[in-house]
């Protein structure tokens, strides 16, 4: 299996800018998370899916930030429009609610500049 | 409320020795799950152990053990021997099976120096 796959891995836009970060899950898990990770507030919870359907997203900073699932194994998340307070690295994880410890698996993660 | 605390900010500890990192934390879950995440400067985040509030014997996987003490709310990381490549920011993770779905809560992370 590939893992959890990320794409960009970096990105470095403008402010105002609009981007577009995308997520692979893990072929089988049904739950999906995106998390925000900087030096100054460590590693937060964004939003997660749970077969698809949003869960809590109590951790999207503002109207600014959405994100969807349009198929089980896919998800993105927009920032419109982008700040510079924006720069941080961008997690996505999968897990399955099969596995006993829903241990949740990582991907490499996208590193967001806005300048 | 679910809660993880880690007290220490960062640890320099001489190759070869044992280290411990301290995890605690809360929760009103009567049963619940703990992990342990390596994060090295690549970046990437890496399970490294599971312990379940049920299980009735310390976790272990290789080198790292988890010395569970569920009266105490602690979830303390233990690695033997420790190696150059053990020097990483270390994260302790719980979720409460019943409140918070498939929802994991992270502490805020030791980062661990080896020394030659």
């Amino acid at each position: 299996d590939a893992g959890v796959i990320q794409s960009p891995r970096h990105e470095v836009t403008e402010m105002g800018q609009e981007v577009t970060l995308r997520c692979k899950l893990i072929s089988g898990h049904n739950s999906l998370f995106w998390y925000r990770q900087t030096m100054m507030r460590g590693l937060e919870l964004l939003i997660y899916f749970n077969n698809n359907v949003p869960i809590d997203d109590s951790g999207m900073p503002e109207d600014r930030f959405s994100a969807k699932m349009p198929n089980a194994s896919f998800s993105t998340l927009k920032i419109q429009p982008s700040e510079p307070r924006d720069s941080a690295v961008y997690f996505c994880a999968s897990s399955s609610s099969r596995d006993s410890n829903n241990e949740q698996f990582f991907g490499p993660g996208t590193r967001l500049t806005v300048l | 409320a679910q809660k993880i605390t880690q007290t220490q900010p960062g640890m320099f500890v001489q190759e070869k020795e044992a280290v411990t990192l301290d995890c605690t934390y809360d929760t009103s879950d009567p049963s619940y799950g703990l992990f342990w995440y390596k994060q090295p400067s690549s970046g990437e985040m890496i399970f490294l152990i599971y312990q379940g509030s049920y299980d009735q014997q310390n976790a272990t996987e290789g080198r790292y053990s988890l010395n569970f003490q569920k009266a105490r709310k602690s979830a303390n990381l233990v690695i033997s021997a420790s190696q150059l490549g053990d020097s990483a920011m270390y994260f302790c993770a719980m979720r409460g099976w019943y409140s918070s779905a498939s929802k994991i809560i992270f502490g805020s992370g030791t980062r661990l120096s080896i020394r030659p």
